[in-house]
């Protein structure tokens, strides 16, 4: 069945830097592919998404980009803040949604 | 206010016990779920039901059901607890679509099996 892989699984950055959260996934058949965002002690929220006949989607400080050659995603996210420090999911879904492992993303003040 | 909310947020119980989770929506979607995450933030979902269909992940010990009366509501029972159902469970709720469509979390209910 679908996998999706995450990586890296940990990352801490100075406020300000940018990061890169990458993703690779296996089911050619995937159209959908949301990015969830979990803050310590929040819920689940969702922050963006792209489907597979998109290559680039930008909202804010949140840049994603898709490749279906290679099944890679990735997550750019700018100017980072504090209130960035969260798990990341990535997910692909053929109709079912799979999860990949998270990100934890820790912004130094 | 239109969400998803989710009793109770904690629960201590005992090998043994049986557990309901309560989780309602207000957000008029059609379609209802649980995901467990454990203490590694993995998620992995248990159940998803919308009026006509109910899809078991089968992976799921037969000790947990889903409960609904309407589209609104999906509550999660587990008849005898195990130490390893210790997890968060995580209820969400969306429109059907099979191309993919925006899942809403609860804030999620904590189980500690002792």
């Amino acid at each position: 069945g679908e996998q999706v892989e995450q990586l890296p699984s940990s990352l801490i950055v100075q406020e300000g830097a940018s990061v890169l959260i990458n993703c690779s996934y296996t089911d050619s058949a995937s159209v959908y592919f949301p990015w969830y965002k979990q803050e310590p002690g929040k819920r689940l929220q969702f922050i963006i998404d792209i489907r597979s006949n998109m290559e680039r989607k930008q909202t804010q400080r949140l840049t994603l980009l898709f490749d279906k050659k290679t099944k890679h995603l990735s997550l750019h996210i700018t100017a980072t803040q504090p209130g960035d420090s969260a798990i990341y999911f990535c997910s692909a879904s053929n109709y079912q949604l799979i999860w990949g492992s998270g990100t934890k993303l820790i912004i130094k003040p | 206010e239109t969400a998803v909310f989710q009793t109770p947020n904690y629960h201590v119980t005992q090998v043994g016990n049986e557990v309901s989770f309560n989780c309602k929506q207000t957000l008029g979607h059609d379609t209802m779920y649980w995901y467990k995450q454990d203490s590694k933030k993995l998620l992995k979902i248990m159940f998803s039901y919308n009026n006509k269909q109910l899809i078991v992940n089968e992976t799921v010990p037969r000790r947990f059901s889903p409960q609904s009366s309407d589209k609104a509501h999906l509550n999660l029972r587990i008849k005898s607890v195990e130490p390893e159902d210790s997890a968060v469970y995580l209820c969400a709720s969306s429109y059907l679509d099979r191309a993919g469509n925006t899942l809403y979390f609860g804030e999620g209910s904590r189980l500690i099996v002792v």
